[in-house]
């Protein structure tokens, strides 16, 4: 059965500062990753959709890389700002078409 | 502008109460799907339907309801079976293919009074 998991929980890091997201998931068999942001009592929003067949994605300051053997996918944040406080959440989709999520990592930005 | 619509935003349930809430998507997406958030834990698959008039059970079916009439629309019904209704209740929809992108909804909260 896939499970992911993210690490860490919760981060809190000085503003400027960059930073690395984890994600891992143990069947290398999926379709996508995907990563997700979502603010206090709201829906999520998509940020970067990785193909099974692709290493990396890149959105603005936003890049997150992908090691199907390894089962890791990690996000990485350039130049952090307090508008990036927000939970982080990475999903792969598996063999079923099935969304499997990380519990999330609950980043804050310090000015 | 295409998206998923749910409402309400908020809503609050007596015991023994049935409610009902909305999921709409203009994105013409066959998958449409149900999860309930919970503090501190990660989304959990409560019903899911790739076709109209069909829909399988998730992990955490029980007490739930669904239909899926028209492709545009899926909406879940917590029922007074559900002991522990509290939450924050998503929608999404997507493509039935492997490589597409999830879209999410704003979310309700529920909330037992």
């Amino acid at each position: 059965k896939q499970e992911v998991t993210q690490i860490p929980a919760a981060l809190s890091v000085p503003e400027g500062e960059n930073l690395v997201l984890n994600c891992s998931f143990t069947d290398s068999a999926i379709y996508n990753l995907q990563w997700f942001r979502q603010d206090p009592g709201k829906g999520l929003t998509s940020l970067l959709l990785i193909q099974s067949s692709q290493r990396e994605q890149t959105s603005g300051r936003l890049n997150a890389s992908l090691d199907k053997s390894s089962g890791r996918s990690t996000l990485y944040i350039a130049a952090s700002q307090p508008g990036d406080s927000a939970t982080y959440l990475c999903a792969v989709r598996d063999s079923n078409y099935q969304l499997i999520w990380g519990a999330g990592t609950k980043l804050i930005i310090k000015p | 502008d295409g998206g998923i619509t749910q409402s309400p935003k908020y809503l609050f349930r007596k015991e023994g109460q049935n409610v009902t809430l909305s999921c709409e998507q203009n994105l013409n997406h066959d998958a449409m799907y149900w999860y309930r958030q919970d503090p501190g834990q990660g989304l959990r698959l409560i019903y899911y339907s790739q076709i109209v008039n069909d829909f399988q059970k998730g992990d955490i079916a029980e007490g739930y309801s669904v239909s899926r009439e028209k492709k545009e629309s899926f909406p879940l019904t917590v029922t007074s079976a559900q002991k522990n209704p509290t939450a924050f209740y998503l929608c999404a929809s997507s493509p039935l293919t492997g490589g597409e992108e999830a879209f999410f909804g704003q979310g309700t909260r529920l909330t037992v009074v």
